[in-house]
C-alpha cells in the first residue's frame, strides 16, 4: 500500500526557534493536511490544503504556523517560533479526493520543545 | 458536527470478536460514519466507512442500524496485534477540498490478551 513519508521522525528545538516539518504524500493525491496530537490527547485538526492554497485550518493553526508546497512532492509545516506548548507528534496525510472517503497519515514527526 | 462518544477502554483475548460501539445522537442526514485505528506512535488508519445498514471489507464489519444513531465496529477473532486505539468519526463527505471536518474524539483503547 502506498504511504506518506514524514521527516524527520523526531525534533528537538529550542523555545523560540524555527522547525520545518517535512511530509512527502502519495503521489496521486490532491489534499493534504496537517494534524498534531499533543502526548495522551486527541488528534486534532491543523489545516487542509488543496489547489496550493488552505482549504481550511482550525483554531490552532495561527500566524505562528505556514504550509507550502514548494514543489511537486513535497507538503511542508513550519512554526515560526516554537513554544513550549508546541511539542507533540505532528501527523500529515494526504487524501485522493475532495470526500472524506479515506485519509492517509504518515507516522508523524515527534516536536519537542525546549 | 455530531459528536461521538465511545467506551474508554476495552480489554479482549485472542481469538475473540470484538465488537465497539459508538453512539451519535445527533448525526445528520449527510453524515457517514468512519472508523480509523491507531498504533503506540503511529499515524491513524483507516479501516472502514459506511453510510447505513453493514459493510464489510477484510479488516473489519461495521454495522449501522436504521435510525444510524450509532455504529458498531466489528473485528472477527482479534489477535494481539490488534491491540491499539480505534476512532469513530462522523462527518459528511466534503466537496470542494475542505475536509477539515475529521474531528477525532478520545476513541476506545482496545487491550488484546492472550
Amino acid at each position: 500500500e502506498p504511504e506518506v513519508t514524514q521527516t524527520p521522525s523526531h525534533q528537538v528545538t529550542q523555545m523560540g526557534q524555527e522547525v520545518i516539518l517535512r511530509c512527502v504524500p502519495i503521489s496521486n493525491h490532491l489534499y493534504f493536511y496537517w494534524y498534531r496530537q499533543i502526548l495522551g490527547q486527541k488528534v486534532e485538526f491543523l489545516v487542509s490544503f488543496y489547489n496550493n492554497e488552505i482549504s481550511e485550518k482550525s483554531e490552532i493553526f495561527d500566524d505562528q504556523f505556514s504550509v507550502e508546497r514548494p514543489d511537486g512532492s513535497n507538503f511542508t509545516l513550519k512554526i515560526r517560533s516554537t513554544k513550549l506548548e508546541d511539542s507533540a507528534m505532528y501527523f500529515c496525510a494526504s487524501g485522493r479526493s475532495a470526500t472524506n472517503e479515506k485519509l492517509f497519515f504518515g507516522s508523524g514527526t515527534q516536536l519537542s520543545v525546549l | 458536527l455530531a459528536k461521538t462518544t465511545q467506551p474508554i477502554s476495552m480489554d479482549s483475548y485472542e481469538g475473540q470478536e470484538v465488537n465497539i460501539t459508538c453512539s451519535h445522537n445527533n448525526i445528520a442526514t449527510n453524515d457517514y460514519i468512519t472508523w480509523y485505528q491507531q498504533f503506540p506512535s503511529q499515524g491513524p488508519r483507516f479501516i472502514i466507512q459506511g453510510y447505513k445498514t453493514k459493510v464489510t471489507n477484510e479488516v473489519a464489519s461495521l454495522f449501522i442500524p436504521a435510525d444510524r444513531k450509532s455504529s458498531t465496529l466489528s473485528l472477527p477473532r482479534v489477535s494481539l496485534s490488534d491491540t491499539a486505539v480505534y476512532y469513530c468519526l462522523v462527518g459528511e463527505l466534503n466537496y470542494g477540498g475542505s475536509q477539515g471536518n475529521l474531528i477525532f474524539g478520545k476513541g476506545t483503547k482496545l487491550s488484546v490478551k492472550p
